[in-house]
């Protein structure tokens, strides 16, 4: 079955940029959307069609495609983006909807 | 405003049956995709299904396939999830979800979910 492949963990210091990465085989052909999910809450979309961002987004947050690895990247880190994020994609014949393992941000 | 709202949670026994609703609104139901996603407690995402705005076309997470039926009724403005053989590994938070993957307005929707747990 297909994967999607993040890290687990990633730390950061308030103020710095923080990358989040995404690998996949069926990415340089399907796009990735991604999500942010704080405690309690359900996942809000922040990045879609690999580097699009929605309307209420705050800038800071952008998306990019290389191959198979997709990044999203929060410039400029606050302490309101402390949450799990996760990129969800399809296999390449888009039968099947995948969410990467998610990645649990930290800001210091 | 667009609202999911599930219901038909609760607690079920290995092996037993559960059928999970989402009831629409604020939207033309029927001319939307809709897919179930859950999450076990302390754990990641896993999409579940997906059915096609008609009905016609339905995808299944191999976890959950030949146990899972998921189906819709467009005059009722709802989305169903049927689960039997019920397992714990099957024990998570069970979210409606609209638009989640292959949108263009950079919208998506969620509903508040509704929490399965399958013990004895």
């Amino acid at each position: 079955s297909y994967e999607l492949t993040q890290p687990p963990s990633v730390s950061v210091s308030l103020g710095q940029m923080a990358r989040i990465t995404c690998s996949g085989e069926a990415l340089p052909k399907k796009y990735a959307y991604w999500y942010q999910q704080k405690p309690g809450q359900f996942p809000v979309l922040v990045i879609y069609k690999d580097s699009e961002r929605p309307s209420g987004i705050p800038e800071r947050f952008s998306g990019s495609s290389s191959g198979t690895i997709v990044t999203l990247t929060i410039s400029g880190v606050q302490a309101e983006d402390e949450a799990d994020y996760y990129c969800l994609s399809a296999d390449s014949s888009g039968t099947y909807v995948v969410f990467g393992g998610g990645t649990k941000l930290t800001v210091l | 405003e667009v609202q999911l709202v599930e219901s038909g949670g609760g607690l079920v026994q290995p092996g037993g049956s559960l059928r999970l609703s989402c009831a629409a609104s604020g939207f033309t139901f029927s001319s939307y995709e809709m897919n179930w996603v859950r999450q076990a407690p302390g754990k990641g995402l896993e999409w579940v299904s997906y059915i096609s705005s008609s009905g016609s076309t339905i995808y299944y997470a191999d976890s959950v396939k030949g146990r899972f039926t998921i189906s819709r009724d467009n005059a009722k403005n709802s989305l169903y999830l049927q689960m039997n053989s019920l397992r714990a590994e099957d024990t998570a938070v069970y979210y409606c979800a609209r638009d989640i993957y292959g949108g263009n307005s950079g919208k998506a929707y969620w509903g508040q979910g509704t929490l399965v747990t399958v013990s004895s």
